[in-house]
């Protein structure tokens, strides 16, 4: 049972580079984000979908898109890498807000390490 | 607003002594709060959550929380420390704002347990 996967695990880039990080869930949860987190800041979301081909801004959302392709996928793309853009990236699924489901908690992968220089 | 504070960036205890790490929360309506622990260069994992009912909530490794609605308060607790308890300890509270559910998380506060 893998729960939340992100891939890659690290990841060094130059200012002006792109990618695209991946987060995969087999929980068959409705929502999914992506936060960063960065020291003193606590995690702070930066976008996030409440279904498959649905996504939304969340409280940092500038400099990133995503999309939501496939309900267990959710990818976050870095078009133009700036310095700012270093930190802790993480993933996280849930249930969606009806039903049994709607008082458990998110489910975190253990993140991405993103070096920009 | 919505908003969860954790007024300590780190808190010191001995093993075997017991350990509060506070939270406090701003919300409108019912709260729904919720207590995540993350260990070194690892994701966040749930430990406890308040939705209704008992206002000392039993989580996972030993961990309870009290909910005070007076004080608007939500801390986390533990009879006895471990020193694997040393981790960095988050609280959040889910917020409902335009037909969707989104979690506002605190600033996180790190534990060391002593030996």
């Amino acid at each position: 049972n893998a729960g939340v996967t992100q891939t890659p695990k690290f990841r060094v880039l130059k200012t002006g580079q792109s990618m695209t990080l991946l987060c995969a869930q087999d929980m068959n949860h409705e929502y999914m984000y992506w936060y960063r987190q960065d020291p003193g800041m606590g995690l702070r979301l930066i976008h996030y979908s409440v279904g498959e081909g649905t996504t939304a801004k969340g409280e940092v959302p500038d400099g990133y898109n995503v999309s939501r392709l496939k309900k267990q996928n959710f990818l976050l793309g870095l078009e133009s890498a700036a310095p700012s853009q270093t930190s802790v990236y993480f993933c996280a699924s849930s249930y969606t807000s009806a039903g049994r489901g709607r008082n458990q908690p998110q489910h975190f992968g253990d993140g991405t390490r993103l070096s920009i220089l | 607003a919505q908003s969860v504070a954790q007024p300590e960036d780190q808190v010191n205890v001995a093993e075997g002594n017991p350990l509060t790490v506070k939270c406090t929360y701003s919300v409108s309506g019912n709260p729904y709060l919720f207590w995540y622990v993350q260990y070194p260069n690892r994701g966040l994992q749930f430990l406890l959550k308040y939705i209704t009912g008992d206002n000392l909530v039993k989580g996972s490794y030993g961990f309870e929380a009290e909910f005070n609605k007076s004080q608007t308060s939500f801390h986390l607790k533990k009879p006895s420390a471990l020193v694997s308890d040393s981790a960095l300890y988050f609280c959040a509270v889910r917020s409902y704002t335009s037909g969707t559910y989104k979690y506002i998380f605190g600033t996180g506060t790190r534990l060391k347990v002593l030996a």
